[in-house]
């Protein structure tokens, strides 16, 4: 079955660290991949998207992901973490196949330490 | 408007009582989605209108859910004898080209918390 995984459900960083987050999908095509950002009481803001191209992809508030066709991984990365980074980040993958709507796996919350 | 709007932002009913859900869209998005997140899980998707029309409704999870788009922009997502397990946060999203399809980013409201007591 299509799916949408983020293995760690908390992840727990110390601030000025670096920051990786886990998304891996089960699709039998290259989707097109997002990674949502959803803090307490706010709705989901996009923080970077892959449709094609180049694999290393930048967005906002200093957030990286990368594309590995060959894991069907689109990991998120941030070299240094701040305070105001501890949210809820939900990859989510979109499919021709599978329609006009958005998979999402099942978030990873993080915490940020000083 | 500025951003998609949901109201309320939280609503509270009883067992079996009907509630409806408004999403106010952005201006000129013709695309809209329904997704409901529970505690602790990554939204789900319910239904996509494009247009005034369901292009795909088969997120909704029984017949006591039903959604409409009667003029194209603002969107009720209604829901019949609630249910305890009905509870979470409704997301309503649009985007001006179907996402998952092109690619086209969504834009989420803040969402609407159901408690079913």
């Amino acid at each position: 079955a299509q799916s949408v995984t983020q293995p760690d459900i908390h992840i727990t960083v110390s601030e000025g660290a670096s920051l990786e987050l886990r998304c891996n999908y089960s699709y039998g095509a290259t989707p097109y991949l997002f990674w949502y950002v959803q803090s307490p009481g706010q709705g989901l803001q996009l923080l970077l998207k892959y449709f094609s191209g180049d694999t290393l992809v930048q967005g906002i508030k200093g957030f990286e992901a990368e594309f590995k066709r060959s894991q069907s991984s689109f990991n998120l990365r941030k070299p240094s973490v701040h305070w105001s980074d501890a949210a809820e980040y939900v990859c989510a993958v979109g499919l021709k196949a599978a329609g006009n709507k958005l998979t999402f796996g099942g978030g990873t919350r993080v915490l940020v330490k000083p | 408007g500025a951003g998609v709007s949901q109201t309320p932002s939280n609503k509270v009913t009883e067992k079996g009582k009907y509630v409806e859900l408004r999403c106010d869209p952005i201006s000129g998005h013709t695309a809209l989605y329904w997704y409901r997140q529970s505690l602790g899980q990554g939204p789900e998707f319910l239904i996509y209108f494009q247009g005034t029309g369901a292009a795909d409704d088969s997120g909704l999870p029984n017949d006591r859910f039903f959604a409409v788009r009667p003029e194209g922009s603002v969107s009720t997502l209604k829901i019949q004898r609630t249910e305890r397990g009905d509870s979470a946060v409704y997301l309503c999203a649009s985007s001006s080209q179907p996402a998952g399809v092109t690619g086209t980013e969504a834009f989420f409201g803040q969402g609407t918390r159901l408690t079913v007591v």
